[in-house]
């Protein structure tokens, strides 16, 4: 099975911009890998942020994006706040079978 | 709106079997997608398997080797996860979500232990 890695934190400073990648085992991550982006706080259920690749659903921030970039599935959140403290999750598709990757534990200081 | 609301927390002896269900509202299984994904405390999410529109099933068969089953019930709005031969390290919280992961349920944590 593929082995998906995200880096393992991260740090962003108030009103900073920072991108999280997500890579694949099995080369360049592309559109048709249809990555899934996930906030998820200490107690809670994962929310998702960006749906293949680039989409946003209405309760998404401005701030956050999803992109392709150098070969991995990027989120870049651009002027941080102490709310987007948390960790983050994507997940890669491959043919009917998804794998998360590790998460990132983003801390906004 | 989209509700999807799981069962209770289970706790299981070694080698058993649970069942844990979704149910849902606002949400058309015939049409839409429910994914099943569990988190073990302080591990990353993990991918246990889908139903299609059409109530065929994939599950993650390299994790589980075939110890996990979904099925629905299209008159109830159900959906259903079931694992068996239980081991410690199934101690997690259950999550279904649709489609695009989109809508969660409150997750339902398996605790594994004799």
């Amino acid at each position: 099975q593929a082995v998906v890695t995200q880096e393992p934190s991260l740090t962003v400073s108030p009103g900073g911009t920072v991108t999280l990648t997500c890579g694949s085992s099995t080369g360049v991550v592309t559109s048709g890998h249809h990555t899934h982006w996930f906030q998820q706080k200490p107690g809670q259920a994962p929310r998702t942020l960006i749906y293949d690749t680039t989409n946003k659903f209405f309760w998404t921030p401005a701030r956050f994006s999803g992109s392709l970039l150098g070969g991995r599935a990027a989120l870049t959140l651009s002027g941080a706040q102490p709310e987007d403290e948390a960790e983050y999750h994507c997940v890669l598709y491959y043919n009917v079978v998804r794998v998360f990757g590790g998460g990132t534990k983003l801390t906004v200081l | 709106q989209v509700q999807l609301v799981q069962s209770g927390a289970e706790v299981k002896k070694p080698g058993a079997s649970v069942k844990v269900s979704c149910k849902t509202s606002g949400y058309t299984l015939t049409s839409n997608y429910i994914h099943w994904v569990r988190q073990a405390p302080g591990q990353r999410l993990e991918w246990v398997g889908i139903i299609n529109p059409s109530g065929v099933t994939t599950t993650n068969s390299q994790k589980f080797q075939g110890r996990v089953t979904v099925t629905r019930d299209t008159s109830t709005s159900t959906v259903y996860m079931e694992l068996s031969s239980l081991r410690p390290e199934d101690t997690a919280i259950y999550y279904c979500a649709s489609d695009h992961y989109d809508y969660w349920g409150q997750g339902t944590l398996v605790a594994v232990s004799s």
